[in-house]
This record gives structure tokens, C-alpha cells and sequence, in this order.
């Protein structure tokens, strides 16, 4: 596609559920990551991937939070046994590792999620 | 370890102001360094770059110098407008094999008419 694009845009789940927050990149960006932006926040890195694997997962809070990506493409971060605190937007960007792309970031518009 | 230091906001400045945006970093190796913007109800985009020493980033009247002698990156705007109320955000990415990327907390602006 023309851009990052990520699903569900929004999500609203009960406490101690498991979600799972989809992303796909621009084709043929190589490179993956996953942040978090609580409300009036910074950007917290979560995980990056380097095609299929994650050199960097040291951002992932707990071990509640896992993501995967098959096929150098799309990109699934789960989130298991949802906790209030995990209310956030969860942000995906992806990069070209080309020559001359020095690691420009592209951002999907996020999916907010709600713990209730 | 690898960091990205901004001034803390938020700013409000009246229009027609100068801006400055203060962003300090601690990388080992040779980092690129960007600032990018989150207007309101958006998502964040790159605004400007700069892949070495001296080099001076500028888009949309915005400019930024990679300055390696003091490690900064400090975003400048001759005069500001009210769309440029923003959160702006200065990072860094490091070659890695892959592109290791870290953030400063962002800056919020506030421009008033």
C-alpha cells in the first residue's frame, strides 16, 4: 500500500482479555517497529524487527506483550491478559534499510486502545 | 547507553516568534538525527534530517544543524505560526545491521494568534 495502515483503529476491551493489534508496513520497508503513546506522552519503543526476526524486543513492558512478523510484512503485536495501564495508542512504523534511507521512519495512524 | 534529551514543554509563543527547541543526544557510533512532528489529531511525520556532522536539516522554514562538537540537534523557526501548534519530537538511529531508533519525550508547542 501507499502507507502504513494499522487494525483496529480502535479497541476497546475488558480488563484481563487478550487483544491482538495488527500492522502493515510500507512494501519493502525491511524494518519493523512497535512504540506506545499514553495519553500527553512520549513515544515508548516497545519492539523492532529486522525482516522476521527482533534484534530489540527490550522495550516490551512485561512478558504479557509479545509480536510476531511473517514474511518480512505484516506485523502483529498481542497483548494477553489486558491490564487499565495498557490504555494507550500503539504506534507502527516501518523504514527502508536501503542506502541512503538512513533509517527515515514512516508511521501508521496508530490503534488506541482501551482497557476498561 | 544511547539517548535523546529534549527541552521539556510546553512552549507558547505568540505568532511571528523565533522557536527554538532544545535537543541534546548521547549515541556511540555515528548517529542520523531527525525531528518529527504530531499535529493534532494526526500521526507523526517526519519533518527534517541530517545524516552528518554539519549538516543542516530544513523543511517548512524549520532548520536544524547536527552539530557533533556538542552533540545537539536544536530545532529553530524564524517566526512561528498558530499551524505550527504541534508535539515535536527529536530522535535518533544508529546502524546497527538494522536501524536502532530512540526518541526524546517530545516538545509540545502552543502558538497563539
Amino acid at each position: 500500500g501507499a502507507g502504513v495502515s494499522q487494525s483496529p483503529s480502535n479497541k476497546v476491551t475488558e480488563k484481563g482479555k487478550d487483544v491482538e493489534l495488527r500492522c502493515d508496513p510500507i512494501s519493502g520497508h525491511t524494518a519493523l517497529y512497535w512504540y506506545r503513546q499514553s495519553l500527553g506522552q512520549g513515544l515508548e519503543f516497545l519492539i523492532y524487527f529486522q525482516g522476521n526476526s527482533a534484534p530489540d524486543k527490550s522495550g516490551l513492558p512485561s512478558d504479557r506483550f509479545s509480536a510476531e512478523r511473517t514474511g518480512g510484512s505484516v506485523s502483529t503485536l498481542t497483548i494477553q491478559r489486558t491490564q487499565q495501564e495498557d490504555s494507550a495508542v500503539y504506534l507502527c512504523a516501518s523504514s527502508s534499510n536501503l542506502a541512503g534511507a538512513f533509517g527515515e521512519q514512516f508511521f501508521g495512524p496508530g490503534t488506541r486502545l482501551t482497557v476498561l | 547507553g544511547d539517548s535523546v534529551t529534549q527541552m521539556e514543554g510546553p512552549v507558547t509563543l505568540s505568532e511571528e516568534a523565533f522557536l527554538t527547541i532544545n535537543c541534546t543526544y548521547t549515541a556511540t557510533g555515528y548517529p542520523s538525527l531527525f525531528w518529527y512532528v504530531q499535529y493534532p489529531g494526526e500521526g507523526l511525520q517526519l519533518l527534517l534530517k541530517a545524516t552528518k556532522a554539519d549538516d543542516k536539516g530544513s523543511n517548512k522554514g524549520f532548520e536544524a544543524t547536527y552539530r557533533k562538537e556538542t552533540t545537539s540537534f536544536h530545532l529553530e523557526k524564524g517566526s512561528v505560526q498558530v499551524s505550527d501548534s504541534a508535539v515535536y519530537f527529536c530522535a535518533l538511529t544508529l546502524n546497527t545491521g538494522g536501524f536502532k531508533t530512540i526518541f526524546g519525550a517530545g516538545t509540545r508547542l502552543f502558538v497563539k494568534a
